[in-house]
């Protein structure tokens, strides 16, 4: 089955440090979905695109649904330690099932 | 608003046991979806439903089977636990159409040993 090639796998800050991550695709979508997810629990909806070319903000996020529509990008501005988590991207193509990234695990050095 | 519950939260079956994960949703919402999160991975679709009564394959299939009697619950049922089933399954639901997010529940971390 098809997955995202979402980088990187894994991300080591500071705290106060910006965050970019992305996620590409062979096929289009026109649907493009942020997940955050915690230990120990279900993954989280963070920030929902529609639109080719749409930039989306949730507080200190910021997603864009790239113009060709294989690709996304999430961004985390001054990154603080409740950031810590695993941030899935997700694709979806009108009413069908949604095909997953691999993950981006972030991680906060003190 | 309890959103989608999934029970219980924990589970270790021996091989060839059997068990049925239980997921209900309160939010009258049409799509239901099990998926499987191996260490590591991204989630892979076992098994969805559009509506009660109606069910369908997904990527990961084999070795599960569902039922959706009702628009809240869509129990996932494993008959011959195996090694490999070990992994964390995570139940989501959705309202139907365009623009509709999926909400996830906490998720049943199974063990088969």
């Amino acid at each position: 089955g098809q997955q995202l090639n979402q980088s990187p796998q894994s991300m080591f800050i500071q705290e106060g440090e910006d965050v970019s991550m992305n996620c590409t695709s062979s096929s289009i979508f026109n649907t493009w979905l942020w997940y955050k997810q915690d230990p120990g629990e279900g993954p989280v909806l963070l920030i929902a695109l529609y639109k080719a070319g749409e930039l989306t903000s949730n507080g200190r996020l910021t997603a864009q649904f790239g113009i060709t529509r294989k690709d996304s990008f999430l961004n985390i501005s001054a990154s603080i330690p409740s950031d810590v988590g695993i941030y899935f991207c997700a694709g979806q193509w009108f009413d069908e099932k949604l095909t997953f990234g691999t993950g981006t695990r972030l991680t906060i050095i003190p | 608003n309890a959103g989608v519950t999934q029970t219980p939260k924990f589970r270790i079956l021996k091989i060839g046991q059997s068990m049925t994960l239980q997921c209900t949703q309160d939010m009258n919402h049409n799509y239901m979806y099990w998926y499987r999160q191996d260490p590591g991975m991204g989630l892979k679709l076992i098994y969805y439903s559009v509506g009660a009564g109606i069910t369908d394959k997904g990527e990961v299939p084999n070795g599960y089977n569902v039922s959706r009697s009702t628009t809240e619950d869509f129990p996932l049922r494993l008959e011959l636990a195996a090694p490999s089933q070990t992994s964390v399954y995570f139940c989501a639901s959705r309202r139907q159409g365009f623009n509709q997010p999926q909400h996830f529940g906490d998720g049943t971390r199974l063990s088969i040993l």
